[in-house]
């Protein structure tokens, strides 16, 4: 079975700070990860996803296969990163399983 | 380009009515989706439809009807509606097969 799991409903952390969100998955054959992002008042976007390999706002993420995670990394927190984060995992079919989500605040 | 547009943006249906959600998109992508997420939980899909005509069920399909007549329209149909349909509907497009989702601004419906 396919699963996308958030451990942190909340997270916060201070401007400036590291943040790390963590996405851990469940898939048997090869993932596609993806992370996306909702800001008030704004509609869910698309942040990165693992096959482009790209920075977007600072943001990174990695593909860890032996740990089965996705976690999104950021060096200097700031407080425009203040959002909803989702962790999306495909499994080939034509469906996106997307995680609980993270509610990440960033404390000026 | 307006993107994903949903209409409407808030509803309260009464248990037994029956509601359209409406969904367009102005980008001619083919693969057209719905999606619900409940308060709390991650989001969960109802339908989709890689093109005009085609539509298949995803993960919560129960209590839900879709069509795609055309490229740019996908409505969602609910039937006979009951309080475990209370949610938040989210419509999403995308050109190819989980490429990037634009996702409308999503229906809150509370069925009573």
């Amino acid at each position: 079975a396919q699963r996308v799991t958030q451990p942190e409903k909340l997270l916060s952390v201070f401007k400036g700070a590291p943040v790390e969100l963590k996405c851990n998955y469940s898939y048997s054959g090869s993932p596609e990860l993806f992370w996306y992002v909702q800001y008030s008042r704004q509609r869910l976007q698309l942040l990165l996803r693992h096959i482009s390999r790209e920075s977007i706002k600072g943001f990174t993420a990695d593909l860890n296969k032996g740990e089965t995670s996705f976690h999104l990394k950021k060096p200097f927190a700031q407080e425009e990163d203040s959002a909803m984060y989702y962790c999306a995992l495909s499994g080939g079919a034509n469906n996106l399983f997307f995680g609980t989500g993270t509610r990440l605040t960033v404390i000026p | 380009n307006a993107g994903v547009t949903q209409t409407p943006k808030f509803r309260i249906l009464k248990i037994g009515q029956s509601m359209t959600l409406q969904c367009t998109q102005d980008m001619n992508h083919n693969y057209m989706y719905w999606y619900r997420q409940d308060p709390g939980m991650g989001l969960k899909l109802i339908y989709y439809s890689v093109g005009a005509g085609i539509t298949d069920k995803g993960e919560v399909p129960n209590g839900y009807n879709v069509s795609r007549s055309t490229t740019e329209d996908f409505p969602l149909r609910l039937e006979l509606a009951a309080p475990s349909q209370t949610s938040v509907y989210f419509c999403a497009s995308s050109y190819q097969k989980n490429e990037k989702l634009f996702f409308g601004s999503g229906t809150q419906l509370s069925v009573l």
